[in-house]
């Protein structure tokens, strides 16, 4: 069984600067996905960001950016620029490869609020 | 299409009554998903359905938890008996087969408390 842990419950940074969540994982897995999800108060869950565990370049969408780190399964997010609607809670979450009942079955970390101040 | 649907938003009922919630996945996805939130918690995976077919169920889902997709498009997830501990938010996601690319769409969920 795969786990997923955030260790940061709350953060908070100030609007335009830098900020940098958390996660680890634990699998005996080798091909993988990663991914960061972000939930703001009242709305859907939607995705900020993925992973895949066999490629070695991190993966940036415009302001985020992650750091992985495969033989330390580490999968940490950097936010850069934080605007106010990034207030949210972060969610790390992993899901193994390969299709089959697997695909879609998302094992999620605790998550980590992320307050944005002005 | 507006996304994934999930009625209703919010359901509070007594102790030993059954409840139902309904998900509309988005129209051309032939994946659907359902997970469970508790407070201050991330979603754990309650059971999956591709197309009309449920694939797999988690321990989470007791006897008293019935999931149906009868046509391959709408799901329901069925509570009966309601427990407190039944108490969380309910989420409904949907992904294509085809996409691969592991991404889920989640709706907005339907909060249930049971007093």
């Amino acid at each position: 069984a795969q786990t997923v842990t955030q260790s940061q419950p709350e953060m908070s940074v100030q609007e335009a600067e830098t900020v940098t969540l958390s996660c680890t994982y634990d699998t005996s897995e080798n091909n993988y996905y990663l991914f960061w999800y972000k939930q703001p108060p009242s709305r859907q869950m939607i995705l900020v960001i993925r992973q895949e565990a066999y490629k070695q370049q991190n993966a940036t969408e415009n302001r985020f950016s992650v750091n992985f780190q495969k033989a330390a399964k580490s999968f940490s997010l950097k936010i850069s620029d934080s605007q106010l609607g990034d207030t949210a809670m972060y969610f790390c979450a992993f899901m193994k490869h390969g299709g089959g009942t697997s695909y879609g079955k998302l094992t999620f970390g605790q998550g980590t609020i992320l307050t944005v101040h002005p | 299409d507006t996304g994934v649907s999930q009625d209703p938003r919010h359901k509070i009922t007594k102790r030993g009554q059954n409840v139902t919630f309904r998900c509309d996945p988005i129209s051309e996805h032939n994946r659907l998903y359902w997970y469970r939130q508790t407070l201050g918690q991330g979603p754990e995976f309650l059971t999956y359905f591709q197309n009309e077919a449920q694939l797999e169920k988690s321990r989470l889902l007791s006897d008293r938890f019935s999931a149906e997709r009868p046509k391959g498009s709408f799901s329901t997830l069925e509570i009966q008996r309601t427990e407190q501990g039944d108490s969380a938010m309910y989420l409904c996601a949907s992904s294509s087969g085809t996409a691969n690319t592991g991404e889920l769409f989640f709706g907005e969920g339907s909060r249930l408390t049971v007093l």
